[in-house]
């Protein structure tokens, strides 16, 4: 059964960077046709799709948040990560991995990312 | 950019009635839609993939329809565990995987 992991700091300052880490179990990163995936969804609020990555490395980033967005793959761990630069309140929110084969089929739990000083 | 509106934003059914939500992309997605079920407290779930095909395990009551623009998702006969929040996201359109708005089903 596939799992996915969030872990990361839950408190970042305003103006710093967000840093966070899936990894993945009982499945390989490297597995073709599958993107991994990184969604948000601030208390309260609907759902955001960040962007994705291939395991060979090519990434795909939400237009709105492209400037600020790094998402990066470490295949040999079985792990992908997301770094947010210049976070401000706004980007409190519950963060996601997920795989995507098109639809996001697989869900990490969830890690609470809250931004204040 | 392409836009998911979900309507409405609340609906609320009698357990064992019929629920339809509907979401709309503002120019075609071709089948490239799935729906979402969020619980409080809970990852999404993914429940219909390529418009209209159910996911691993999700029960027949399930079901979704429509192309293009144009998208339904149908609850047959409502059980307590269905109410919850629903989204629809399309994935045809790269690099924005948009997720509507959401629909949240309460009991009448």
């Amino acid at each position: 059964q596939l799992q996915l992991q969030e872990s990361g700091p839950g408190l970042v300052k305003p103006s710093e960077t967000l840093s966070l880490t899936c990894t993945v179990s009982g499945g390989s990163i490297s597995s073709s046709n599958y993107y991994w995936a990184w969604i948000c969804q601030p208390p309260g609020k609907g759902l955001e799709w960040i962007g994705n990555i291939y395991y060979s490395g090519s990434a795909y980033y939400n237009p709105s948040l492209k400037s600020r967005v790094t998402i990066s793959v470490d295949t040999s761990k079985n792990q992908f990560s997301l770094k947010l630069n210049s976070v401000t309140a706004a980007d409190t929110a519950v963060y996601y991995c997920a795989r995507q084969g098109g639809a996001l089929d697989y869900w990490g739990q969830g890690t609470l990312v809250t931004v204040s000083s | 950019e392409i836009v998911m509106t979900q309507s409405p934003a609340t609906l609320s059914v009698s357990p064992g009635e019929k629920a339809t939500l509907s979401c709309r992309a503002s120019h075609s997605v071709s089948s490239n839609l799935a729906w979402y079920q969020q619980k409080p407290g809970q990852p999404p779930r993914l429940l219909i993939y390529g418009a209209s095909t159910r996911a691993t395990s999700i029960p027949a009551r399930f079901s979704g329809s429509g192309s293009g623009t144009d998208f339904t998702l149908t609850i047959s006969s409502l059980q307590s565990e269905d109410f919850a929040v629903y989204y629809c996201q399309q994935y045809n359109e790269w690099p924005l995987h948009a997720f509507g708005q959401g629909t949240r089903l309460e009991i009448k």
